[in-house]
C-alpha cells in the first residue's frame, strides 16, 4: 500500500523559534501534498495544497509567510512553522495524492508540536 | 452553515450493538464521499468510500443520497476495536487544481462498551 511518513513525530520548541516538518511519499510520486491542522477535539483543517514544482495554494485565514510550503521534489514535502507561538502548538498531518486521476489521499502519521 | 456537518455525539453502546451515524453536505457538486476513522492522537484512515447505490464492507455499510446531500454509516455487531472518532469526508471541487481538496466533518465519537 502507499505509505507516508513524517518528521518529526513530536516536537517541543521554544516560542520565536522555526519548525520544520518534513512528508515523504516512500513507495510513490505524490503530485499533490495536502496540509492540515487539527487542533484538539476538532477536525483536521486544510491549511494549504502542495503541488510540486509550484507554489503552494493556502487555504484562507493561513499565513502564508508564517507557514511556508516547499514541496521541491514528487516524494517530499516541507511545512516550516515560522516563528512559532503556543497558540501554533497543534497536530499537524499531511497527506499525499498519488496522482491527478484519483482523489485517494494517504495519510501521513502526524506531528505533534508543542510551543511553550 | 459549516461544509459537512456530523453529529458529534459521543455515542456509547455496548458490544454487538448496531450504530448509525449520519452526515450532511452543502456543496451539491461534491464529487466523492468518504468514511474515515481516526484513534485518539492519530491520523485518520480511509475506512471506506460512499457510492450512490450504497455498498458494503463487512460490518459497516455506508449510504449516500445525493438530492438530499445526505451520507450515513451503519456499523452491526460493534466489536470494542471500533471505538474511534468517524469522519464524513467530502471531496467538494469539481476539478481543476483543487481536485482531491478533502473537507472534513467534525466526526463523530464512538466507544463501544462491555
Amino acid at each position: 500500500g502507499a505509505v507516508v511518513s513524517q518528521h518529526p513525530s513530536w516536537v517541543i520548541c521554544k516560542s520565536g523559534t522555526s519548525v520544520k516538518i518534513e512528508c515523504r511519499s516512500l513507495d510513490f510520486q505524490a503530485t499533490t501534498m495536502f496540509w492540515y491542522r487539527q487542533f484538539p477535539k476538532q477536525s483536521l483543517m486544510l491549511m494549504a495544497t502542495s503541488n510540486e514544482g509550484s507554489k503552494a495554494t493556502y487555504e484562507q485565514g493561513v499565513e502564508k509567510d508564517k507557514f511556508l510550503i516547499n514541496h521541491a521534489s514528487l516524494t517530499l514535502s516541507t511545512l516550516t512553522v515560522t516563528s512559532a507561538h503556543p497558540e501554533d502548538s497543534s497536530f499537524y498531518i499531511c497527506s499525499a495524492r498519488r496522482g491527478s486521476g484519483t482523489d485517494t489521499q494517504y495519510f501521513g502519521p502526524g506531528t505533534r508540536l508543542t510551543v511553550l | 452553515r459549516k461544509e459537512v456537518e456530523q453529529d458529534p455525539g459521543p455515542f456509547n453502546v455496548p458490544e454487538g450493538a448496531t450504530v448509525a451515524f449520519n452526515c450532511t453536505y452543502s456543496n451539491s457538486a461534491s464529487q466523492s464521499f468518504f468514511w474515515y476513522r481516526q484513534d485518539c492522537r492519530k491520523e485518520p484512515k480511509l475506512l471506506m468510500s460512499v457510492y450512490s447505490s450504497g455498498n458494503e464492507d463487512g460490518r459497516f455499510t455506508a449510504q449516500l443520497n445525493r438530492a438530499s446531500q445526505y451520507i450515513s454509516l451503519l456499523i452491526r455487531d460493534s466489536k470494542l476495536s471500533d471505538s474511534a472518532t468517524y469522519l464524513c469526508v467530502v471531496n467538494s471541487a469539481a476539478g481543476g487544481t483543487s481536485y482531491g481538496k478533502l473537507t472534513f466533518g467534525q466526526g463523530t465519537i464512538l466507544t463501544v462498551h462491555p
